[in-house]
């Protein structure tokens, strides 16, 4: 059974940077198969998808256009992890973060499982 | 990016009702439609893949239908435990967006 647990500070001040990190159990981060996703979820934004990283033969990131220029997302295979860094947070970042799984089926990709969820307070 | 829409965004149920919740995508997306189920405090949790997959250790009320851009998640026999929010995802291009949500609460 795979699960993930979040760790990391959920106050922050506006320009500092979010850091939290996800470890896994039950997978590996390097697997050939799974995605390892960021996602937040506020009142005024709902669901927001914030990037992910993955393995195929070689490291890969993807990141939403919204966050791409402050986001960092990487693995940590010492430790079977992976993190989520977001440079100059302001007030518009508070939410809940949530790190992911996502797997790819014959028709299909979906997140699971999920972490417990983070909430990250952006206030001076 | 492709946009989805819910509806309704609320409903009230009574236990032992039947429920249907509509997704609608802004372009066609085949089947790579999913449903979640959020209870306050709780990450969501994978209900239905690829439109119509039932998750393993989901109860078989839950059933989803549709491809292209039109979608539906149906609850037949409403439990106490099924008063939540619920939200479809589209996983056919990146970046991942996910519904608005559709809050199912006591009538």
């Amino acid at each position: 059974q795979v699960q993930l647990q979040q760790s990391g500070p959920g106050l922050l001040k506006p320009s500092q940077t979010l850091s939290l990190t996800c470890a896994i159990s039950g997978d590996s981060v390097s697997s050939n198969s799974a995605a390892w996703n960021w996602i937040r979820q506020s009142p005024s934004r709902g669901l927001e998808w914030l990037g992910r990283t993955y393995y195929r033969s070689k490291w890969n990131s993807d990141y939403a256009v919204s966050v791409k220029s402050r986001i960092i997302i990487n693995p940590d295979t010492s430790k079977n992890q992976f993190s989520l860094q977001l440079n100059s947070v302001t007030p518009e970042d508070t939410a809940v973060y949530y790190c992911a799984r996502s797997i790819t089926v014959l028709r299909g990709n979906y997140f699971d499982p999920w972490g417990q969820g983070t909430l990250v307070i952006v206030s001076s | 990016d492709i946009q989805m829409t819910q509806s309704p965004s609320s409903l009230s149920a009574s236990v032992g009702d039947r429920v249907t919740i509509t997704c609608r995508t802004s372009q066609s997306i085949s089947s790579y439609l999913n449903w979640y189920q959020q209870k306050p405090g709780k990450a969501p949790k994978l209900l239905i893949y690829a439109a119509s997959s039932l998750q393993s250790g989901v109860p078989s009320r839950f059933s989803g239908s549709g491809s292209g851009t039109d979608f539906t998640l149906t609850i037949n026999i409403l439990q106490p435990e099924d008063f939540a929010t619920y939200y479809c995802q589209q996983s056919y291009s990146t970046p991942r967006t996910f519904g608005p949500g559709t809050k199912v609460d006591i009538k």
